[in-house]
């Protein structure tokens, strides 16, 4: 059974920094590219970071580019986001997610085709304020 | 950016048919996924790639995708379909970013 558990969100101030963890289970967690989504309390689902099988490729939503890493560790089946310099937009449930699929462009059909999320931890929350 | 819009709410008695829509640019060239998400819990995937069905997921949820618009079909609706649901793509023009609707939620009557 696949398994994405979360941990290390809570309470932190502006300015400050957390490392979220997300250990994965039941699959070949190498295999798969994995992605950060967050969701602001009340709000809609919002893409973070995502990073390639061997961590040689990682993209960033703009607002977090330069604030947040997002690193895997293969050997331990986890995926990691450290959060610097939080600010109080910040504050959201941070889910892992797994893709099912890579994201590709086909350059002859000129589809952009793939990148579904298949299986999705149960979040953490993290909450910046002073 | 990319940006998809869907309807905030849609209602739908038991047994009805409920259809939300996803709107976005030339959507038709991109592979749609649908995302259903109940209250306190992690969003579950529901269709992908415009009409597949993920195993478990009901033959009552069915998508379709054409032109600027992405449909999710909800074929007899039941009480514990009442959840918000999201549309999502992946952007290949702005640093392969991925992109989620804006959220629909679905009431059941």
């Amino acid at each position: 059974e696949v398994q994405l558990v979360e941990s290390g969100g809570g309470l932190v101030q502006p300015g400050g920094s957390l490392r979220l963890s997300c250990a994965a289970s039941g699959f070949t967690f190498s295999s798969y590219w994995m992605s950060w989504v967050r969701q602001a309390p009340g709000k809609g689902l919002e893409w973070v970071a995502n990073i390639k099988q061997d961590g040689s490729e990682k993209y960033y939503v703009d607002s977090v580019k330069g604030r947040f890493t997002i690193s895997r560790d293969n050997a331990k089946n986890s995926l990691y986001l450290q959060m610097n310099s939080l600010r109080a937009e910040d504050t959201a449930v941070y889910y892992c997610a797994r893709a099912d699929q890579p994201a590709y462009y086909d350059i002859l059909t000129g589809y952009s085709l793939g990148g579904d999320f298949d299986y999705w931890g149960q979040g953490t929350l993290v909450t910046v304020s002073s | 950016s990319y940006v998809l819009t869907q309807p905030p709410s849609v209602s739908v008695a038991p047994g009805q048919t409920a259809r939300i829509t996803c709107g976005g640019n030339n959507i038709g060239s991109k592979s749609v996924h649908w995302y259903q998400q109940k209250p306190g819990q992690a969003p579950v995937l529901v269709v992908y790639d415009d009409s597949d069905r993920p195993s478990g997921i009901p033959e009552r949820f069915s998508g379709s995708n054409s032109g600027n618009t992405a449909t999710l079909t909800i074929s007899r609706v039941e009480a514990g379909d009442e959840a918000d649901y999201y549309c999502q793509v992946w952007d290949s023009s702005s640093d392969h970013r991925y992109v989620f609707g804006t959220g629909t939620k679905v009431t059941v009557l």
